[in-house]
């Protein structure tokens, strides 16, 4: 059983364009909530995460929007570059740091 | 060391062979997880590591599957009699205790043939 729910699976978007990214999860034993980046023939690593006592967290071009109610969250890449193409995977993680990752959304941004 | 280091990046195994990957985590991390990644999908946890103990073995998927960190640092994961659908790639990632930020590796890709 999937844990975590992400779509789409693949995205293009203009340069200078937002993409978004969806996820959703059922457990509510979830307590934290990273997005990973991850290029071909590299790890994922940590692009941003959320904590579900709040709704919206920015670093720079990059935000995370929380429904602790609906139980979802999305990634936004403001103004997206042809550097941000990528896969970028969700994750929930439970109290005892064992992660579920969504299925990967793969991004083009094209110049 | 600067990050975590995964070693061999590349194996090719013949059906049946046994393999054994390593991973050294950042120095200092206590906690340490391997995760396999099918092609097109998100990692998928196998197990995780505090220290020496193995805390939680539940995502390994077959009693082929063995992970060990026998003094609390570096760790191998082996699979022995290698099957088809064993080709992933194995990641393994690292973090500080009482943290949920892991940085991950850079990953052993096998492949089964």
């Amino acid at each position: 059983q999937q844990q975590v729910k992400q779509s789409p699976q693949s995205l293009i978007v203009q340069k200078g364009g937002i993409s978004i990214i969806n996820c959703a999860y059922e457990n509510t034993a979830f307590d934290y909530f990273p997005w990973y980046q991850q290029f071909p023939g590299k790890g994922p690593a940590l692009l941003i995460a959320i904590r579900p006592d709040v709704s919206e967290k920015k670093e720079g071009r990059f935000t995370i929007s929380f429904n602790k109610s609906a139980k979802q969250f999305s990634l936004h890449i403001m103004d997206s570059q042809p550097g941000d193409s990528a896969t970028y995977f969700c994750a929930a993680v439970n109290t005892g740091n064992q992660f579920y990752f969504g299925t990967g959304t793969s991004l083009t941004v094209i110049p | 060391g600067a990050g975590v280091s995964q070693s061999p990046r590349y194996k090719v195994a013949k059906r049946g062979q046994d393999v054994a990957l390593r991973c050294d985590p950042i120095s200092g991390h206590v906690s340490l997880f391997w995760y396999q990644q099918a092609l097109g999908q998100g990692p998928e946890f196998l197990t995780y590591f505090q220290n020496e103990a193995q805390l939680d073995k539940s995502g390994l998927p077959s009693d082929r599957f063995f992970a060990e960190r026998p003094e609390g640092s570096v760790s191998t994961l082996k699979i022995q009699r290698t099957q088809q659908e064993d080709s992933a790639v194995y990641l393994c990632a690292s973090s500080f205790a009482g943290t949920t930020e892991a940085f991950f590796g850079q990953g052993t890709r096998l492949t089964v043939v």
